[in-house]
């Protein structure tokens, strides 16, 4: 099976850039999807196809994808960023979810 | 605005089976691809199946952690999913989304998700 690689967590200082990786084998040859999961909700797509913002989703959020790494980056961290955040790929016909990554705004 | 709506968790015991419902409004149901997902407490996210749409001749596809005990069908005239899930065990425990499956093979929409507790 495939496996996504995530850090449990990531911290930000408030207004700063926080980077959240998603490590896979050749991921770079995926589309990967980022989710954003606040306590109590449900998760919420936050970038499709490595670096696509569904309508609604601020400019802050950005991603990109290459060889073995996604990444997303989110610009201007705020309080209201704090959340889960999930990597999510398709391989074999299976959807694939990382770990998730905790965002810590501090 | 698009809905999902889930209905039909509670307790059931080990061995148990239970039926899981998802109302969808907002968008044409039936051009979709629908999933579930589920996530058990504490934990992260977990891809359970799919459903295609009519032109794909509803075919569905499985996690392996679930194939054999769970079924996906959908309504189209209701604009409905759902989820039927046999031989439950203590690690079904979670809380299942209805997810609608978009260009991209992104999930773009989600319920609220409805909470499945395996117990006895």
């Amino acid at each position: 099976s495939y496996d996504l690689t995530q850090p449990l967590s990531v911290s930000v200082t408030l207004g700063q850039t926080a980077r959240i990786s998603c490590g896979g084998n050749n991921i770079g040859s995926k589309s990967v999807h980022w989710y954003q999961q606040k306590p109590g909700q449900a998760p919420v797509l936050v970038i499709y196809r490595d670096s696509i913002r569904p309508s609604g989703i601020p400019d802050k959020f950005s991603g990109s994808n290459s060889l073995n790494r996604a990444t997303l980056t989110i610009s201007g961290a705020q309080a209201g960023d704090e959340a889960d955040y999930y990597c999510q790929v398709w391989d074999s016909g299976s959807a694939v979810f990382g770990g998730g990554t905790k965002l810590t705004v501090l | 605005e698009v809905q999902l709506v889930e209905s039909g968790g509670g307790l059931v015991h080990p061995g148990g089976s239970l039926r899981l419902s998802c109302a969808a409004s907002g968008f044409t149901f039936s051009d979709h691809y629908m999933d579930w997902v589920r996530q058990a407490p504490g934990k992260g996210l977990e891809w359970v199946g799919r459903i295609r749409n009519k032109v794909n001749s509803y075919t569905t596809e499985y996690a392996a952690s679930v194939k054999g005990t769970f079924t996906i069908s959908r309504d189209d005239s209701k604009n409905s999913l759902y989820l039927r899930m046999n031989s439950l065990k203590s690690e079904d425990t979670a809380i299942y989304y209805c997810v609608r499956g978009s260009s991209g093979r992104s999930f773009d929409s989600w319920g609220q998700g409805t909470l499945v507790t395996v117990s006895s």
